[in-house]
């Protein structure tokens, strides 16, 4: 069965400093990955995803992720973090499909001044 | 983009009663959509999947007697816990990928609906 994992369960980070969020998954297949952020009183959105092609995806607000097929990895990176990207980070598989997704546990992101 | 709306935003109801939780897409049509439970700092799982027209496809551990699914239109999916519990307080939320092809490499997510059983 596929799963996510996080392992980080709270990241703090200066504003202007660089981010790197952790997401191992086990599939037995090629994934579909996702990142999406959750905001308080928001729906879930979407920041990349990959599906094949190249392994570096660039996604929306700066984010962009590595996907690693040695280390079934996923991380998201960003190279300036800004207050606005405090929130909550969730990294998905899709299962049997892209559609229907296994969520990781979540890292929420905190920004210091 | 695309907009997914829940209704209620949140609700508070006694134990033994029972709650509907709508989901909505505002400005595409979804032949399938999905409701996700999420615990308090813990991940979304994903209870079952709302096929409009037919019967829903709950996941392994998912009593579809309690959590009912109707996928009326191709805009709307209802989920009602059934004779709530307190163990049913959590966050509900749902997703639709658009269309009617069941392709769709993306999905949008719903804001969510808090659900306090007292």
């Amino acid at each position: 069965a596929q799963s996510v994992t996080q392992p980080d369960i709270h990241i703090t980070v200066s504003e202007g400093a660089s981010l790197e969020l952790r997401c191992n998954y086990s599939y037995g297949a090629t994934p579909y990955l996702f990142w999406y952020v959750q905001s308080p009183g928001q729906g879930l959105q979407l920041l990349l995803k990959y599906f094949s092609g190249d392994t570096l995806v660039q996604g929306i607000k700066g984010f962009e992720a590595e996907f690693k097929r040695s280390q079934s990895s996923f991380n998201l990176r960003k190279p300036s973090v800004h207050w606005s990207d405090a929130a909550e980070y969730f990294c998905a598989v899709g299962a049997t499909g892209f559609q229907k997704l296994v969520f990781g546990t979540g890292t929420r992101l905190l920004v210091s001044p | 983009g695309a907009v997914v709306s829940q209704h209620p935003s949140w609700v508070i109801c006694k134990s033994g009663t029972s709650v509907k939780i709508e989901c909505r897409s505002l400005d595409f049509q979804a032949t399938t959509m999905f409701w996700y439970r999420q615990f308090p700092k813990q991940s979304l799982m994903l209870m079952a999947t709302s096929n409009e027209g037919s019967k829903a496809t709950y996941e392994q551990g998912v009593e579809k007697d309690k959590f009912l699914i109707n996928h009326a239109s191709l805009t709307l999916s209802t989920l009602t816990v059934t004779s709530a519990h307190p163990e049913d307080s959590s966050f509900y939320i749902c997703s639709a990928p658009p269309g009617t092809s069941g392709l769709s490499e993306t999905q949008y997510f719903g804001p969510g609906t808090r659900l306090l059983v007292l």
